[in-house]
């Protein structure tokens, strides 16, 4: 079945660094995937979707690489700010005609920005 | 403003009483879907709608029923609730552009 990873550990940075979040996947070929940002208590926030053609996506502060060979997606979060500090989730997505492009989570990462 | 609404935010139930959680999306979406968020375990789908009258399993339907009446609304319904449903309920609908899910506030169940 298929299998996300993302970093088991929590991982704390100082502000003004770079955070890079890994999300590693087995038994799945994903028409896409999705990062989104949860804080304590409310519901996911969609932030960025790259498809599996296309090796990296860009939005202000955030970029993200997909490596199809590597099963790979790395989430960076560059000039960091306490503010950025929540769990990060990673979602694989089936094709729309399968269940729907229905999507599979891993469990994310938190990130702790130390000012 | 866009958005995803559930009620209750919090419930406290115990074994057996059957309950309805209510969810609610303005945005004109056809696919919706629930999860429950169990720590380790992440979120985890329990029934997905592909349109009104369109429903289908996810990972975790067991002990769980939905129904799709309207485009907008897509309740869960717990005919008998067991401890083993305590869990951070998430409705969620899918933008049509970049398949991104909106999420609801969450619901906080617990029964004893």
């Amino acid at each position: 079945s298929q299998k996300i990873e993302q970093n088991s550990e929590a991982l704390n940075i100082q502000e003004g660094k770079t955070a890079t979040l890994t999300c590693n996947y087995t038994n799945y070929s994903p028409a896409y995937l999705q990062w989104y940002r949860q804080d304590p208590g409310r519901g996911p926030v969609f932030l960025l979707l790259i498809r599996e053609n296309e090796k990296e996506k860009r939005k202000e502060r955030l970029k993200v690489t997909f490596d199809t060979t590597l099963k790979q997606s790395l989430f960076h979060i560059t000039a960091s700010q306490p503010a950025d500090s929540a769990t990060y989730l990673c979602a694989l997505a089936f094709p729309l005609y399968n269940q729907g492009g229905k999507l599979i989570f891993g469990q994310g990462t938190e990130l702790s920005v130390k000012p | 403003e866009a958005q995803v609404t559930q009620n209750p935010r919090y419930l406290i139930t115990v074994t057996g009483k059957k309950l309805t959680v209510t969810c609610s999306q303005n945005m004109n979406h056809e696919y919706m879907s629930w999860y429950r968020q169990d720590p380790g375990l992440g979120l985890r789908q329990i029934y997905y709608s592909m349109n009104v009258e369109v429903t289908d399993k996810g990972d975790v339907p067991e002990g769980y029923k939905v129904s799709r009446k309207e485009k907008r609304n897509f309740p869960l319904i717990l005919e008998s609730p067991s401890p083993n449903q305590t869990s951070l309920y998430f409705c969620a609908s899918r933008g049509q552009v970049y398949y991104e899910q909106y999420f609801g506030p969450g619901t906080r169940l617990t029964v004893t």
